[in-house]
């Protein structure tokens, strides 16, 4: 089955600055990648999503960028700020009928420091 | 994502015990999804259905059981032969026709006492 790792683990970053959280995945047959973000206790929220057909996708100061021949994926965030601190975890999946499986890497808390 | 709900909020249980988790959506999605997230973890899939009166078991399904008699209610059993059910349950929908988004319920906090 699919495997995804996620790094870092934990990231901190002083408001302004930009942050990086890198997947790597293992099906190569996977052809979607969401990005989550959930604060503490909340549910998990869609930021950002690319599909396999697509190399970048911006949505202001998010942006996502994918590599199928290195079967990786990165979440950028650029100018952070306090309300961006979060867990965000990133996950990939493929076609399954009318069902999407997702696999989730491990998750990155993100710390936007004032 | 509003139009998920997860009953209850937390849920107490004796080891031993069977115990249901409620969720409703009025999104008129086809497909349902069940996870399980641990402290410091990522979510792991328990159960999907992607229509009424079928399921399939995802990553880690042991120890739980589904039904899908309604396109709105998928609820999950969680059984006595679950060794380490304390856990937050996470139930999603989406309707791949329109979206490959999946929604997300606010969750049910299980703690086995």
């Amino acid at each position: 089955g699919e495997n995804v790792e996620q790094h870092p683990s934990t990231l901190s970053v002083q408001e302004g600055d930009s942050a990086v959280i890198k997947c790597t995945y293992s099906d190569s047959a996977s052809n979607y990648f969401p990005w989550y973000k959930q604060e503490l206790g909340k549910r998990p929220q869609l930021i950002i999503d690319i599909r396999s057909n697509v190399g970048e996708k911006k949505d202001q100061r998010i942006a996502v960028t994918l590599n199928k021949t290195a079967k990786h994926f990165s979440l950028h965030i650029t100018e952070t700020q306090p309300e961006d601190s979060a867990v965000y975890f990133c996950a990939a999946s493929r076609t399954s009928g009318s069902a999407r499986q997702l696999t989730f890497g491990s998750g990155t808390q993100l710390t936007v420091l004032p | 994502d509003g139009g998920i709900t997860q009953s209850p909020k937390y849920l107490f249980r004796k080891e031993g015990q069977n115990v249901t988790l409620s969720c409703e959506q009025n999104l008129n999605h086809d497909a349902m999804y069940w996870y399980r997230q641990d402290p410091g973890q990522g979510l792991r899939l328990i159960y999907y259905s992607q229509i009424v009166n079928d399921f399939q078991k995802g990553d880690i399904a042991e120890g739980y059981s589904v039904s899908r008699e309604k396109k709105e209610s998928f609820p999950l059993t969680v059984t006595s032969a679950q060794k380490n059910p304390t856990a937050f349950y996470l139930c999603a929908s989406n309707n791949r026709a329109s979206t490959d988004t999946q929604y997300f319920g606010p969750g049910t906090r299980l703690t086995v006492l």
